[in-house]
């Protein structure tokens, strides 16, 4: 069975300091990862996904992530944290975007001036 | 993205109704997808539908029916509400079986059982 745990439910960080988001999954295969932001009000919006090769994907809006097999994680970082960054993020795994994914139960972010 | 879109976006009823949410899309995606969002729960599938005539049941599909009226249409239905159906409801879209192929989501129904 695949699940996702994102241990923080709620982060706050200031305007240009940076952001990590923890994600650790299980998977019995090669996993499927993914990161979505929604937006208050809005739908979900994907960030980036990892399939393969080169273990640090670069995502939009600034955002990477690095996949570590022996720790099964797939953490979400940014830099420097703008105030639009303020929303729910999500990570997921599946066989594959278009099948069935396992979402984690999120992580909000709240940025302060 | 209007590209999927839900309605209503906002509906308040009350326990044994009948209620049908539905989804559109003019992406020209094969796959649809129902999910609920509890707070602390994340997304949970309900119901996907791989062409019109594919439907399967996700891991919370008690309660609910679907129907895939068109390629475009795909409607989620509670036979009889009750309270603790009270969630965010996502329709989700999706272009074949290929890995690079992400699901897009609509903005969301906001149901709420008295």
């Amino acid at each position: 069975a695949q699940s996702v745990t994102q241990p923080d439910i709620h982060i706050t960080v200031s305007e240009g300091a940076s952001l990590e988001l923890r994600c650790n999954y299980s998977y019995g295969a090669t996993p499927y990862l993914f990161w979505y932001v929604q937006s208050p009000g809005q739908g979900l919006q994907l960030l980036l996904k990892y399939f393969s090769g080169d273990t640090l994907v670069q995502g939009i809006k600034g955002f990477e992530a690095e996949f570590k097999r022996s720790q099964s994680s797939f953490n979400l970082r940014k830099p420097s944290v703008h105030w639009s960054d303020a929303a729910e993020y999500f990570c997921a795994v599946g066989p594959n975007l278009a099948l069935k994914l396992s979402f984690g139960a999120g992580t909000t972010v709240t940025v302060r001036a | 993205d209007a590209d999927v879109t839900q309605t209503p976006r906002n509906r308040i009823t009350k326990t044994g109704k009948r209620i049908m949410l539905e989804c559109s899309q003019t992406k020209g995606h094969d796959r649809m997808y129902w999910y609920r969002q509890d707070p602390g729960l994340g997304l949970r599938l309900i119901y996907y539908s791989f062409d019109v005539k594919d439907i399967n049941k996700g891991e919370i599909s008690d309660g609910y029916s679907v129907s895939r009226q068109a390629q475009a249409k795909f409607s989620l239905s509670l036979e009889s509400a009750i309270p603790n159906q009270t969630a965010l409801y996502f329709c989700a879209t999706a272009l074949g079986a290929g890995v690079t192929n992400e699901q897009f989501f609509g903005p969301g129904t906001r149901l709420t059982v008295l």
